[in-house]
């Protein structure tokens, strides 16, 4: 089974500074996507950016992207110019191509703190 | 921009009695997801539907638990004999045909077992 690690229960950064949460997964796929999920305090699961297995480049949605390395299956997220409404609860996600198994499998997840 | 819903925001009730969480999907999404995530934990898989019927799902989604698609719109799920520790947010998640969607999730109903 599909496991997703979240080595880092809590990050800080300061306002403006870019930061790094890190992600590794276990897989024995060769094609799978994954995701980072945004939830802030009201708890809702926002999804930040995501990214397929069998593409070589790195995502980038505006100031968040992602260091994806399948070999290591490590999928790192990059918060640039850091903001304040940038601090919640952030899931790293597997999701299988399977058919019928295709559920998302999250990490234990990071909690960002912003500081101004 | 489409959104899933879902209600209650917040749900009560008394150990052993029955709750029903409500969902719209997106409306021309075909698979459906809850998810369960206990406070302070990770959000946990419990089931998926798709064409009237589970696809899949977890060990933790036992014979209490239940999901139906009653008319075009509404996914449920029904929990028939509430304990202590299905105290939790659900959130309900839906895709489209494609199976390379991505899945969208609702705001979550928040369930508290007294």
């Amino acid at each position: 089974a599909q496991t997703v690690t979240q080595s880092q229960p809590e990050m800080s950064v300061q306002e403006a500074e870019t930061v790094t949460l890190s992600c590794t997964y276990d897989t024995s796929e060769s094609d799978y996507y994954l995701f980072w999920y945004k939830q802030p305090p009201s708890r809702q699961m926002i999804l930040v950016i995501r990214q397929e297995a069998y593409k070589q480049q790195n995502a980038t949605e505006n100031r968040f992207s992602v260091n994806f390395q399948k070999a290591a299956k490590s999928f790192s997220l990059k918060i640039s110019d850091s903001q304040l409404g940038d601090a919640a609860m952030y899931f790293c996600a597997y999701r299988s191509l399977q058919y019928n198994n295709n559920d998302m499998r999250f990490g234990a997840g990071t909690r960002l703190t912003v500081k101004p | 921009e489409p959104e899933v819903t879902q209600t209650p925001s917040h749900q009560v009730t008394q150990m052993g009695q029955e709750v029903i969480l409500r969902c719209v999907p997106i409306s021309n999404h075909l698979y459906f997801y809850w998810y369960r995530q206990i406070l302070g934990q990770k959000v946990e898989f419990l089931v998926s539907f798709y064409n009237n019927e589970i696809s899949e799902k977890s060990e933790i989604f036992d014979d209490q638990f239940s999901v139906e698609r009653p008319d075009g719109s509404n996914f449920t799920l029904k929990i028939r004999s509430t304990k202590l520790e299905d105290s939790a947010m659900y959130f309900c998640a839906s895709r489209g045909a494609i199976y390379t969607d991505t899945q969208y999730f609702g705001p979550g109903t928040r369930l508290t077992v007294l």
